[in-house]
């Protein structure tokens, strides 16, 4: 079945420190994907998206990602953190599932930064 | 910038009331989308609607209905609240008729209370 899992529910970083948080797909075919963000009590923003060309894509905000078709993953990574960062982060990866085209959400990864 | 607002930020109502969740977008985007968001469960698509009076089911419609009367305005109506139906609600829409592999905007959410 198609899914998409965000392993870590939970991150804490310091500040300035690297970040990069995991997603992957099960998808039989090359899926849309996108990163989003969600501040506390806000609505989602695009962070980056990839739909095909170059694998390592760059967003708003400083953070880039990295498509790697033989293991179905698309990371975020930042390389410095900062203590505006916190928030939720969403992996989606469009496909056609159930007889339509949708975005499929993962779980979201909560991201707390320490000063 | 695309514009998706939400008719309320926060709303309490009481079990077996209607309630309407109302969503606007000012980009003449031809898909709209209506989302719950729980945690650890990520988003979930109740229904989405690809033009005027068209609207197709999404993952979990069971106690939602829509409506989309005009191509800026999408409404979700919950006919008979359950306390099972608290939780945050995001509309979002997107560009083109290729359906919701495009990329999606978001309003800010509407966060709703069953008593």
């Amino acid at each position: 079945a198609q899914s998409v899992t965000q392993p870590d529910i939970h991150i804490t970083v310091s500040e300035g420190a690297s970040l990069e948080l995991r997603c992957n797909y099960s998808y039989g075919a090359t899926p849309y994907l996108f990163w989003y963000v969600q501040s506390p009590g806000q609505g989602l923003q695009l962070l980056l998206k990839y739909f095909s060309g170059d694998t390592l894509v760059q967003g708003i905000k400083g953070f880039e990602a990295e498509f790697k078709r033989s293991q179905s993953s698309f990371n975020l990574r930042k390389p410095s953190v900062h203590w505006s960062d916190a928030a939720e982060y969403f992996c989606a990866v469009g496909m056609f599932s159930g007889g339509y085209n949708k975005l499929i959400f993962g779980a979201g990864t909560r991201l707390a930064v320490h000063p | 910038d695309v514009k998706v607002t939400q008719s309320s930020r926060y709303l309490v109502k009481r079990t077996g009331e209607k309630v309407f969740l109302e969503c606007v977008q000012d980009m003449d985007h031809e898909n709209m989308f209506w989302y719950r968001q729980d945690p650890g469960l990520g988003l979930r698509l109740i229904y989405f609607s690809y033009d005027v009076k068209m609207k197709e089911k999404g993952d979990i419609p069971e106690g939602y209905s829509v409506s989309r009367e005009k191509k800026e305005r999408f409404s979700l109506i919950l006919e008979s609240a359950s306390t099972n139906q608290t939780s945050m609600y995001l509309c979002a829409s997107s560009l083109n008729s290729l359906g919701s592999t495009d990329t999606q905007y978001f309003g800010p959410g509407t966060r709703l209370t069953v008593l």
